[in-house]
């Protein structure tokens, strides 16, 4: 297993418009996370899924956003109606949900909103 | 709310000299982990260090260490006999231990560079 991969790594979108990204965790992790990155500035933290269950979701995902994970693996985050305030890196962390929880962090997929 | 705080938005060292990043934290727990995260230019972020709350030895790993005190809520990261593979960004987070919460809080990071 080589990590957490995402896809696309790179999505450009016109205003309007929905996008999906897709999250692959490390194959035996059970906690899958994501994070939105702005320029500048640190992760920010959306939502948190264990298994299929999504336990914890941020007020910084707006009714426009949407996350699943539907079998405990892979995870789609899909924004609807884009805005050029959405641009920005997402990110997908899994973890095995031990005690200190170290998180594993994939590449990221860049959305740009023009 | 937890919030992290990195004062330090750039830094920069000389190749085999030592360097440390701030951070300071805040929160009401007694009880939780900070990590430093390193994010290389268009690489993907790996964990550097990290410290659980309730131990009082400062956290090590090889070059990295940490600096962990709890009642100033700082947490600083020293990198010695820097190399220029350390460039980078770097990220402070905080954990809560307990609570449900399993979300990272991160710092706005420092954009590290090093020297040859």
């Amino acid at each position: 297993d080589t990590g957490v991969s995402q896809n696309p790594r790179h999505k450009i979108t016109k205003r309007g418009q929905n996008v999906t990204f897709r999250c692959d965790p490390i194959s035996e992790h059970n906690r899958l996370y994501w994070y939105r990155q702005t320029l500048g500035q640190g992760p920010e933290f959306l939502t948190y899924f264990q298994n299929e269950a999504q336990l914890e979701k941020s007020r910084l995902l707006s009714d426009r956003f949407s996350a699943e994970r539907p079998k405990g693996s892979f995870s789609t985050l899909e924004i609807q109606r884009t805005e050029q305030g959405d641009s920005a890196m997402y990110l997908c962390a899994s973890s095995l949900g031990l005690t200190y929880n170290e998180q594993f962090f994939g590449p990221g997929t860049r959305l740009t909103v023009l | 709310a937890q919030t992290v705080t990195q004062s330090q938005p750039e830094m920069s060292v000389q190749e085999a000299e030592t360097v440390t990043l701030s951070c300071t934290y805040d929160t009401s727990e007694s009880d939780y982990y900070l990590f430093w995260y390193k994010q290389p230019p268009s690489r993907q972020m790996i964990l550097v260090i990290r410290q659980e709350a309730y131990k009082q030895q400062n956290a090590t790993e090889n070059r990295f260490s940490v600096n962990f005190q709890k009642a100033a809520k700082s947490f600083s990261l020293k990198i010695s006999d820097s190399q220029l593979g350390d460039a980078a960004m770097y990220f402070c987070a905080y954990k809560a231990a307990q609570g449900g919460s399993e979300k990272l809080v991160f710092g706005k990071g420092t954009k590290l560079t090093v020297n040859p």
